[in-house]
């Protein structure tokens, strides 16, 4: 099967800039996940939709960041105005089930990631 | 809030040596854990997930990983490491929180492993 498609692999912007990531999750997954890597550290979820609903942007910077999924299929992640400290790997994942289950809750698969530098 | 801690942050072994990455979380209910790989240059995959019933669980590559739910520990275990290990290792842990369906992952920090040939 496909995996989970990212655009573009890499960015490079000034601070105050604007940017946009897009991401395609795997056919039939209907949770999407986008996570925020800092170089050293674990991923830092920032916001889960299931279908097109959002499940959790409790750690979204709202107030610059937003992210949609029109058609709970692809989906969009921008950044405005950027600072420098947002420099990072943005990686999407999807799966395929959100309700705990024995043998499949939670297992995410990960596109390859969008790394964002910011000048 | 709960929390997943990676003891080791960086571990270079020689080839054919034995491997353990501990990994201790601090929830105390029900979990479902994971260890995600990242190979230089590619993306996470998912190495081994424990969800209920063996507590040994088996994944790709050789790897292993022992759910000690006394000790709220998941580490990976690898009994012979090859240079192709040379890898971000992260665990995580999935809660299962009263009300909703919102199962969050807490990520660790991850390790870094670097096999010498």
């Amino acid at each position: 099967e496909a995996g989970v498609a990212q655009s573009p692999r890499y960015k490079i912007i000034e601070k105050r800039q604007s940017v946009a990531f897009w991401c395609n999750p795997i056919s039939g997954h209907a949770t999407l996940y986008w996570y925020q890597q800092i170089l050293g550290q674990g991923p830092k979820l920032l916001i889960q939709f299931q279908n097109n609903g959002v499940v959790d942007d409790s750690q979204l910077p709202k107030d610059r960041f937003s992210a949609e999924r029109l058609k709970g299929v692809d989906s969009t992640l921008k950044i405005q105005p950027a600072k420098l400290e947002d420099s990072a790997v943005y990686l999407c994942a999807s799966s395929l089930l959100t309700v705990p289950k024995a043998s499949g809750a939670n297992v995410l698969t990960f596109g390859a990631g969008s790394r964002l530098t910011v000048l | 809030a709960q929390s997943v801690s990676q003891h080791n942050h960086h571990v270079i072994l020689s080839e054919a040596a034995s491997l353990e990455l501990g990994c201790n979380y601090s929830y105390g209910g029900t979990v479902n854990l994971f260890w995600y790989v990242q190979y230089p240059g590619q993306h996470l995959q998912l190495l081994l997930k424990y969800f209920s019933g063996d507590p040994l669980v088996k994944g790709i590559k050789g790897f292993e990983a022992e759910f000690i739910k006394s000790k709220f520990s998941f580490n990976l275990r690898k009994p012979s490491v090859q240079w192709s290990d040379t890898a971000e290792y992260f665990c995580a842990v999935n809660d299962y929180p009263h009300a909703g369906n919102n199962r969050k992952l807490i990520w660790g920090l991850g390790t870094s492993l670097a096999v010498n040939p």
